[in-house]
């Protein structure tokens, strides 16, 4: 079975400065996907970032970027210079092989962005 | 952009009552779910679907059933609700092949009294 630790619940980051959410995954597979989603408050489910397990360039959206610990079995996300629009509840997600196509989600963790 | 629609954002039902949960994507997507997201516990599947009429159980999907009679339609299916089923729904998909990004609706906040 696969499963998803984010360790950190709530974080809280002040605008503009950088936060990063952890995540951790077990899986005996070498081929998988992993992404991070943003839930904003009473708003849509929407796709931050996605890494590839067999790419080992760390993926970056914009202000997002990932740091991929294939050995470790870690996938961190950084939000750089934080907004207020940034404020969400994060889940990292994990898809053990292409074609599987269902996900495995962690908790989540609750990001505020303090003005 | 992919639209991922549900039927209510807010239910009301009671012990015992049949509910039903209604899921539209119009963007000709093979494969679609149900999660049930519960605080501290982030997401579960439910059911998943990868083409018209078939199914696949997920990781709880005891008290619920699913239907795809089309395949831009996914409806989940409470036959006896419960209180311990009071939860937020929320119905995915996904293109298969083509990409794995699953693409979200709106979540239905379901209260079973």
């Amino acid at each position: 079975a696969q499963t998803v630790t984010q360790s950190q619940p709530e974080m809280s980051v002040q605008e503009a400065e950088t936060v990063t959410l952890s995540c951790t995954y077990d899986t005996s597979e070498s081929n998988y996907y992993l992404f991070w989603y943003k839930q904003p408050p009473s708003r849509q489910m929407i796709l931050v970032i996605r890494q590839e397990a067999y790419k080992q360039q760390n993926a970056t959206e914009n202000r997002f970027s990932v740091n991929f610990q294939k050995a470790a079995k870690s996938f961190s996300l950084k939000i750089s210079d934080s907004q207020l629009g940034d404020t969400a509840m994060y889940f990292c997600a994990f898809m053990r092989r292409p074609g599987d196509y269902k996900l495995s989600f962690g908790a989540g963790t609750t990001v505020t962005v303090r003005a | 952009d992919v639209k991922v629609t549900q039927s209510s954002r807010y239910l009301v039902k009671r012990t015992g009552e049949k509910v039903f949960l209604e899921c539209v994507q119009d963007m000709d997507h093979e494969n679609m779910f149900w999660y049930r997201q519960d605080p501290g516990l982030g997401l579960r599947l439910i059911y998943f679907s990868y083409d018209v009429k078939m199914k696949e159980k997920g990781d709880i999907p005891e008290g619920y059933s699913v239907s795809r009679e089309k395949k831009e339609r996914f409806s989940l299916i409470l036959e006896s609700a419960s209180t311990n089923q009071t939860s937020m729904y929320l119905c995915a998909s996904s293109p298969g092949q083509y990409g794995p990004e699953q693409y979200f609706g709106p979540g239905t906040r379901l209260t079973v009294t």
